[in-house]
């Protein structure tokens, strides 16, 4: 049981480029989010999907674009990637909505932009 | 920002120790999560306390929540060098959507 996949692990950008994070689970939940980590900020949401066909902004929704694929992916796009988007980013699912059941994580990814 | 703020950042103990840590947080909350995260992995959910309860076990873990006081804790007992790791406590706040918002976490190091 793989749980959470995020493609790719490391990524190095240019300002301006563009680029697609993936993210793929396969506990059949419905709800998924996308996390961004950085030193001493704890994970700030980016977006989420409460279920199949919606998503939502989270805190930090600012140069970023989501799509719900379908039940099993999330996806998270930088149409013009910015130095200050550095960051490790995570995606996550859960069976609940709302946060009242636990998350499950993938391992990261880990984007430079230069 | 943050809903959730933990303290200490950081923590370093002798194996064997007890380690305990700390999150306060600002609103009413429907529950509050801890989370692992071991180096360069992402997070492991440890233990879900829900706004009516006041204590719960897992193992070595207990946490309580003091929802007068805005506040919860982790104790982990007997630490291991294998619970080297940062330690993060999570909450939804009521009626603001559907955001697990994190603390800044607890580094925790634990000394063979």
């Amino acid at each position: 049981n793989a749980g959470v996949t995020q493609t790719p692990k490391f990524q190095v950008l240019k300002t301006g480029q563009s680029m697609t994070l993936q993210c793929a689970q396969d506990m059949n939940h419905n709800s998924m989010y996308w996390y961004r980590q950085d030193p001493g900020m704890g994970l700030r949401l980016i977006y989420y999907s409460a279920s199949e066909g919606t998503t939502d902004k989270g805190e930090v929704p600012n140069g970023y674009n989501v799509s719900r694929l379908n039940k099993r992916e999330f996806s998270l796009r930088l149409e013009s990637a910015a130095p200050s988007q550095t960051s490790v980013y995570f995606c996550a699912s859960s069976s609940r909505q709302g946060g009242t059941g636990e998350l499950f994580f993938g391992e990261g990814s880990r984007l430079t932009v230069l | 920002s943050q809903q959730g703020e933990e303290d200490p950042q950081a923590l370093s103990i002798q194996e064997g120790e007890n380690a305990t840590m700390n999150c306060s947080y600002k609103t009413s909350i429907n529950n509050l999560q801890w989370y692992r995260q071991n180096s360069g992995r992402g997070l492991v959910h440890l233990i879900l306390i829900r706004s009516n309860e006041r204590e719960k076990h897992s193992g070595r873990l207990r946490v309580t929540l003091d929802t007068s006081k805005k506040s919860s804790s982790l104790l982990i007992t007997a630490s291991r060098a294998a619970d080297t790791a940062s330690y993060f406590c999570a909450t939804v706040v009521l009626n603001a959507g559907n955001m697990l918002t994190f603390g800044g976490g607890t580094r925790l190091m634990v000394k063979p």
